[in-house]
């Protein structure tokens, strides 16, 4: 079955300190990784996307690795601040889905919040 | 350039009742989407379309229709509400012909809020 599982469910750091976010996935075929931030009341937002062929993806704080072997995936975002407080949302792409489009697996997201 | 923007952002409905859910992107994008997010799961999609004049079924189609007569719009339709499609809704747009399916970006709205009682 077709899942992507997100850890942990929730999660509260202080402003300053950094944190990591997990994501495993079971999804065949592999096309790539993204990961989205979701503010509350808001529509996720990209913040990374990696191909099979890419280890790690960074975009400002924000850092992604990818292990395509063992199907895992971080998020490690450095010297967090009130501004990151949100959901962390990892999609995995399935690759030749329906000829048209590929299909987004949603995990369920990291719900992030940052004290200050 | 605002992107993807959907109406309302809020509504309450009873049993029964019909309404239209409207989204409008200005990105010229070919390709659009609509999914529910509900507590508990990741986004599901309903239904989705590659083109102008084109939809198709996504994962979670029952009691949902669509359609697509300009490239810009993607409406979503609830004929009759029922409480389970209690949800918020999130269209979004993408161009993966365009930007290549690896590294495409879909991009969201902000969401409809929808309440059935």
């Amino acid at each position: 079955k077709n899942q992507v599982e997100q850890s942990p469910q929730s999660l509260i750091i202080l402003e300053g300190k950094n944190c990591t976010l997990q994501c495993n996935y079971t999804v065949s075929p592999f096309s790539n990784l993204r990961w989205y931030k979701q503010d509350t009341g808001r529509g996720p937002v990209s913040l990374t996307i990696m191909t099979f062929s890419e280890n790690t993806k960074s975009n400002g704080r924000y850092t992604a690795t990818l292990d395509a072997d063992t199907k895992q995936s971080s998020l490690h975002i450095t010297a967090s601040q009130l501004s990151d407080s949100a959901s962390y949302i990892c999609v995995v792409s399935r690759g030749n889905y329906g000829g048209a489009t590929n299909k987004l697996i949603f995990g369920t997201g990291t719900l992030l919040a940052v004290q200050p | 350039n605002a992107g993807v923007t959907q109406t309302p952002k809020f509504r309450v409905l009873k049993t029964g009742q019909s309404m239209t859910l409207l989204c409008a992107q200005d990105m010229n994008h070919e390709y659009m989407y609509w999914y529910r997010q509900d507590p508990g799961m990741g986004l599901r999609l309903i239904h989705y379309s590659v083109g102008e004049g084109t939809t198709a079924k996504g994962e979670v189609p029952d009691g949902y229709n669509v359609s697509r007569l300009k490239k810009q719009n993607f409406l979503l339709g609830l004929e009759s509400a029922a409480p389970s499609q209690t949800s918020v809704y999130f269209c979004a747009s993408d161009n993966p012909l365009t930007s290549g399916r690896a590294k495409n970006i879909q991009y969201f709205g902000a969401g409809t809020r929808l309440s059935v009682l």
